[in-house]
């Protein structure tokens, strides 16, 4: 059971160039959600998706696209980067039915953008 | 808007009891989570709480008090494989969305 699973695990960009994160889930779940995670700030909310076709911003979603095509697939795209944009960044998947609503991680992407 | 606060580091002893609070303001509230995170690695679930309470599994509780905004982790009999971050996070309705809100983490070192 792979669970969610992210892609690559490591990245290096120079500032300006784009690139696309990959996230997939293999839980059938409605609900997914990318974060960052910086030293001193917690997990932040990017995007979410409450289903297929549909996405939502969170909390810091400037320089950041999604799209849901499909219920497995969540990629993170960055426009244009940004050294502000260095970070780990986690894909999230949890089911939209059941009271508690767990949310499962990936393994992160680590990021640094010279 | 949603504000969680937790301690930023603790030290503690193998083999003995130690206790992680976080308290929070929220807009609605509809459940607090606890996640385990190791340096390098995704956060992993802990536990949950809905209701005023402690809810107990194995050498980890948790406990809430929603009129306090309060809860607390609670780790009994400390292993060296317990040193970790410990995330407090609060669910809450916003528009259609059930948000979850994380707080900073509380990195608990334990010594031999």
């Amino acid at each position: 059971n792979a669970g969610v699973t992210q892609t690559p695990k490591f990245q290096v960009l120079k500032t300006g160039q784009s690139m696309t994160l990959q996230c997939a889930q293999d839980m059938n779940h409605e609900y997914m959600s990318w974060y960052r995670q910086d030293p001193g700030m917690g997990l932040r909310l990017i995007h979410y998706s409450v289903g297929a076709g549909i996405t939502d911003q969170g909390e810091v979603p400037n320089g950041y696209n999604v799209s849901r095509s499909t219920t497995e697939d969540f990629p993170l795209r960055l426009l244009s980067a940004a050294p502000s944009q260095t970070s780990v960044y986690f894909c999230a998947s949890r089911a939209s039915g059941g009271a508690k609503g767990i949310q499962y991680f990936g393994a992160g992407t680590r990021l640094s953008v010279l | 808007g949603q504000n969680i606060d937790q301690p930023t580091e603790m030290t503690a002893t193998e083999g003995a009891i130690v206790q992680i609070n976080c308290t929070y303001q929220t807009s609605g509230f509809n459940g607090l989570f606890w996640y385990q995170q190791h340096a390098g690695e995704a956060p992993t679930f802990l536990s949950y709480n809905v209701l005023d309470g402690l809810e107990e599994k194995g050498r980890f509780s948790s406990f809430l008090s929603r009129s306090k905004g309060y809860s607390y982790l609670l780790l009994k009999e400390l292993q060296m494989k317990d040193s970790a971050s410990y995330l407090c996070a609060v669910r809450a309705p916003a528009g259609g969305y059930q948000k979850v809100t994380f707080g900073i983490g509380t990195k608990l070192q334990v010594i031999p």
